[in-house]
């Protein structure tokens, strides 16, 4: 089974500083996509950004974008310019090629900008 | 689109009583999944659907049944609610075809806080 882990259940940034989300993942598949997903305080969850395993080039998405290292299974989030919008629990997701309707979610990271 | 959405928002049950907890999609996505979240412990798994009539469990299925007779619904029902349920549910769908700019995303609807007392 695939598990996923952030060590960082809470972190603060600065308004307009960067910021690193880390994430660690363990597989044996070579065919999987990974998520960051984004839960203010209304609860919806929203898409960040999303990799591709096969893909050797990193995903961004405006301000956001991931450093993919897939021999080290690790996979972290850099929000370049934080915004206060930006306040949220983030969660870094694993999914088995093929299987759109399984994800395996870490366990969040509450990401506080302060003003 | 109205996308994924959820009924009731929140919901408060007695120990022993049984609800059925909505959800519908308009995208015609044939894949379904209903997860619950708890404090500290992301979202886990609970049922899935990938098409109308075949369902199967996830990591956390007990005390949970599910059915799928349409495309557009899937809805979790509890049979006899337990405190340990209590929790937020999501319920988030996704199509098969691989390709294009949204595929292996999942949709997720706004979820349903349910406490069970």
């Amino acid at each position: 089974a695939q598990t996923v882990t952030q060590s960082q259940p809470e972190m603060s940034v600065q308004e307009a500083e960067t910021v690193t989300l880390s994430c660690t993942y363990d597989t044996s598949e070579n065919n999987y996509y990974l998520f960051w997903y984004k839960q203010p305080p209304s609860r919806q969850m929203i898409l960040v950004i999303r990799q591709e395993a096969y893909k050797q080039q990193n995903a961004t998405e405006n301000r956001f974008s991931v450093n993919f290292q897939k021999a080290a299974k690790s996979f972290s989030l850099k929000i370049s310019d934080s915004q206060l919008g930006d306040t949220a629990m983030y969660f870094c997701a694993f999914m088995s090629g093929g299987s759109n309707y399984k994800l395996t979610f870490g366990k969040g990271t509450l990401l506080t900008v302060n003003p | 689109n109205a996308g994924v959405t959820q009924t009731p928002k929140f919901q408060v049950l007695k120990t022993g009583q049984s609800m059925t907890l909505q959800c519908a999609q308009d995208m015609n996505h044939e894949y379904m999944s209903w997860y619950r979240q708890d404090p500290g412990m992301g979202l886990r798994l609970i049922h899935y659907s990938v098409g109308a009539g075949i369902t199967d469990q996830g990591e956390v299925p007990n005390g949970y049944n599910v059915s799928r007779s349409t495309t557009e619904d899937f809805p979790l029902r509890l049979l006899s609610a337990a405190p340990s349920q209590t929790s937020v549910y999501f319920c988030a769908s996704s199509t098969r075809l691989a390709g294009g700019p949204n595929s292996y995303e999942q949709y997720f609807g706004p979820g349903t806080r349910l406490t069970v007392t």
